[in-house]
Parts: C-alpha cells; structure tokens; sequence
C-alpha cells in the first residue's frame, strides 16, 4: 500500500509569500503529525490531528503557521509572510492510532525562503 | 521546543568496525525509539524499547532503555556502507504519550 505522500517535494518562494505544504497519510490513520526540521537539527513538533478532536497546536513555532485537516485525511500546512527563518524540511507523519509510537514518515517538503 | 541530548554529532567509521551512540533527556520517558533517516528520506523505525534495562536488537543493531529511564544507547555491529545516514532517537513521555520528542541526530559516515 502506498505511504505517507507529500507535496510539493521542493520549495523555493520569496520572503513574505505563502506557501501551502500538502500531506496525504496512510488510509486508515487516524493520527497525523507535522514536524519541521532545520539543518542540523533534530524534529520538531508543529501539530497533531487526532480524528475529529481539536489539533494540539502547541507546536505552532508563531500565529503565521496554520494547518487543516480535511475529512481527517489530507492536510495542508500553510506558512503565511514567510520568513527567511522559516526555511526548513517539514515532515508529515501518520499513526493509525493515538498515543502509537508508530509514526509513519513522508519524504518531506524542503521549503527554501530567499 | 524540547529535543533530547544525543551524541556524538558525527561519526567517520571504517567498514566493519562498531558504532556507538546516546541520547539523553532530563525528563523520564516511558518508551524510547530510534529511526535512521536517508537522505531525502523521512524517518524509519529501527528499534522501540518500552521498560527500563531492556536490550532489543534488530540484526546488527542493538539498543537499550537505560535504567534510570533518562537514557537509551544505539550500538551498530560490523558496520555497512549502507548504515551511512542519519540516526534519531525519539522519546515518549508518560505525561503525553501523543507525542515524540526527538533528538538532535548522529550522523554517520562508513568508508569502504
């Protein structure tokens, strides 16, 4: 079956443009994660979906990240006035549980600010 | 936000000799994992550990659940050109056991 897909692989856009990161989970999950990681760095936490529960937004690193989950399935992370800062591989992962420690992996969307 | 203490940064390795790795935390974590990250790649699981002292081992990986539960260790046997990438350890806290709190990464580099 397929895994954990995202979108656009790749990202350039200019200082203070939005941007719209797309993850598709695994069909059946019920838990995704989105995770930013910066060069050098380990994975840190943005967000979590857990079916039709509220988001754990705790993450979110300012009030200019966003994220939906639609149909609790695709989510889209959007990234408002983006910033040079900003620049990062964002990661999408799914569960098919809460409180799994199996978290499924996309490839990533490596997002570049200039 | 919170990540875990993991060291060393890098490693340049010969083929065939052993590896060694740790990660840390100042916090008590009930399940401690690690997943290795290819370039270009997201995240695999490697190995979980759920209890405090346990040993897993997954081929030529070992890991182990340090006792005071505010550690865990990743050996690799014999190491392969292909063991070349990024290892992550990852922590589960019994307080939110939603999330993972990873640590800053091992990179390691085989030479033939």
């Amino acid at each position: 079956g397929a895994g954990v897909s995202q979108s656009p692989s790749n990202k350039v856009t200019e200082k203070g443009k939005d941007v719209e990161l797309r993850c598709d989970p695994i069909s059946g999950h019920t838990a995704l994660y989105w995770y930013r990681q910066s060069l050098g760095q380990g994975l840190e936490f943005l967000i979590y979906f857990q079916g039709n529960s509220a988001p754990d937004k705790s993450g979110l690193p300012s009030d200019r990240f966003s994220a939906e989950r639609t149909g609790g399935s695709v989510s889209t992370l959007t990234i408002q006035r983006t910033q040079q800062e900003d620049s990062a591989v964002y990661l999408c992962a799914s569960s098919p549980r809460s409180a799994s420690y199996e978290q499924y992996f996309g490839p990533g969307t490596r997002l570049t600010v200039t | 936000g919170q990540q875990l203490n993991q060291s060393p940064q890098s490693m340049f390795i010969q083929e065939g000799e052993d590896v060694s790795m740790n990660c840390t935390s100042s916090s008590i974590f009930n399940t401690w994992l690690w997943y290795k990250q290819d370039p270009g790649e997201g995240p695999v699981l490697l190995i979980a550990l759920y209890k405090a002292g346990e040993l897993t081992s997954n081929g030529r990986l070992t890991a182990q659940f340090g006792t005071t539960r505010k550690d865990s260790f990743l050996n690799i046997s014999a190491s392969i050109p292909s063991d070349v990438g990024i290892y992550f350890c990852a922590g589960r806290s019994r307080v939110n056991t939603d999330k993972l709190i990873f640590g800053t990464g091992t990179r390691l580099q085989v030479f033939p």
